[in-house]
């Protein structure tokens, strides 16, 4: 079974703290991926990275960076989290020729 | 761009009931079509996909049949249970990109009650 995991499932940041998000996948895949999520608007390609230390912008990229150093850990990094930033952030993968990603379980954060 | 437009929600139903929650794409080229469920606390798990006109695919009672002609992706069960409670969201890849990107739709939240 392809597991994702993400390095935390809550948390909670004041406003202007760097965060970092980890995530973790365990099959060897190439394409990694960073999404948000919220209500009404479903999910939105923050970053993606298809090797390591590639890294595409997805179509929310502002705030946010990224970083893979190791093929299985893409990493998201708030540089100074603000409250519009509260929200689900999910991790997946997906191995090179293949289209079916995997996710992570989510990491609900919440920016105060 | 390409695009996927769900029905929205919440859908309520009661026990036993048929399903169909409607999702329709805008692509160019031949996008591969799937369907994602969201239980409550938990990440997304593919419940079906399909990869080319005509396909149907199918999990766990959940249908769905890509419609090229209709450009539709329409998740259809015949008989929910209360653990189908969920939220639903449909998603193409591969449409004018072949990077491994999803478009997801919105998301409909499903509700069985007893």
């Amino acid at each position: 079974d392809v597991k994702v995991t993400q390095s935390s499932r809550y948390l909670v940041k004041r406003t202007g703290e760097k965060v970092f998000l980890e995530c973790v996948q365990d099959m060897d895949h190439e394409n990694m991926f960073w999404y948000r999520q919220d209500p009404g608007l479903g999910l939105r390609l923050i970053y993606f990275s298809y090797d390591v230390k590639m890294k595409e912008k997805g179509d929310i990229p502002e705030g946010y960076s990224v970083s893979r150093e190791k093929k299985e850990r893409f990493s998201l990094i708030l540089e100074s989290a603000s409250t519009n930033q509260t929200s689900m952030y999910l991790c997946a993968s997906t191995p090179l020729a293949r289209n079916e990603q995997y996710f992570g379980p989510g990491t609900r954060l919440t920016v105060t | 761009g390409d695009s996927v437009t769900q029905m929205e929600g919440p859908v309520t139903l009661s026990e036993e009931a048929f399903l169909t929650i409607n999702c329709t794409y805008t692509a160019t080229g031949y996008p591969s079509l799937f369907w994602y469920v969201q239980y409550p606390g938990e990440g997304l798990q593919l419940l079906l996909k399909a990869t080319k006109a005509d396909d149907k695919g199918s999990n766990k009672g959940f249908e769905a049949t890509y419609r090229k002609e209709t450009t539709s992706f329409h998740l259809e069960k015949g008989s929910v249970q209360v653990s189908d409670s969920a939220v639903y969201f449909c998603a193409l890849s591969g449409g004018s990109s072949n990077t491994g990107k999803l478009i997801f739709g919105q998301g409909t939240t499903l509700q069985v009650k007893p």
